[in-house]
């Protein structure tokens, strides 16, 4: 089973909303990682979680506020986003954080919209 | 940071025939991993095939192979007995063995299977 999973599918907010996405893999992986999407372009990497904690953030800005409650879960709060902040996000897991296996296995993404 | 570098926006190939896609990496170290994933329209992106770089054979997961050239920094993807099912966005990915969680992702090719 490679199954991550993420919600929701799709989230409009408004610039002053707080919401949350939320992504939960049952794989016993020990890195998970958040990226930004636009439309025909390649993820753009925000975090890493390497055994729940926080081992790269791309300089991502403070409106996003990643969170790894526990093993299976990641968390990303958002708060007073722009427009421009609109993109498909993307969660990803790996079972280990170092070493093999390498490689990484994709949630569906939350398609934000922010008006 | 490592470099992936994809030429080719855009490929067509006819159903039932024969594409390859490019991809060029930089990088100064020994031991790492190249990865091909493919993002359907609106879909989930899905690992195709994967190569490590200490390994000479090429990897081949059923219609999916690979050319790696390790000295030409060169790892194009072949797809043989293209399917509509094909049609997709193709993102090469680098990963070192040795530090960090960090994927390094091209500028993807989108390929369009004719029928």
């Amino acid at each position: 089973d490679t199954e991550v999973t993420q919600t929701p599918k799709h989230l409009v907010m408004g610039m002053t909303n707080k919401k949350s996405l939320k992504c939960e893999q049952h794989m016993g992986h020990r890195a998970m990682y958040w990226y930004k999407q636009k439309a025909k372009k390649p993820p753009e990497l925000m975090f890493v979680y390497s055994y729940e904690k926080l081992s790269i953030n791309e300089s991502v800005p403070s409106r996003f506020s990643p969170e790894c409650p526990n093993s299976s879960l990641l968390n990303l709060h958002l708060h007073a986003l722009q427009p421009e902040d609109s993109a498909l996000y993307l969660c990803a897991s790996r079972p280990s954080a170092t070493g093999n296996p390498a490689e990484q296995y994709f949630g569906p993404g939350t398609r934000l919209t922010v008006t | 940071a490592q470099t992936v570098t994809q030429s080719q926006p855009e490929m067509s190939v006819q159903e039932a025939e024969t594409v390859t896609l490019s991809c060029t990496y930089d990088t100064s170290e020994s031991d790492y991993y190249l990865f091909w994933y493919k993002q359907p329209p609106s879909r989930q992106m899905i690992l195709v095939i994967r190569q490590e770089a200490y390994k000479q054979q090429n990897a081949t997961e059923n219609r999916f192979s690979v050319n790696f050239q390790k000295a030409a920094k060169s790892f194009s993807l072949k797809i043989s007995d293209s399917q509509l099912g094909d049609a997709a966005m193709y993102f090469c990915a680098y990963r070192s063995a040795f530090i960090g969680n960090q994927f390094y992702f091209g500028t993807g090719t989108s390929l369009t299977v004719i029928p």
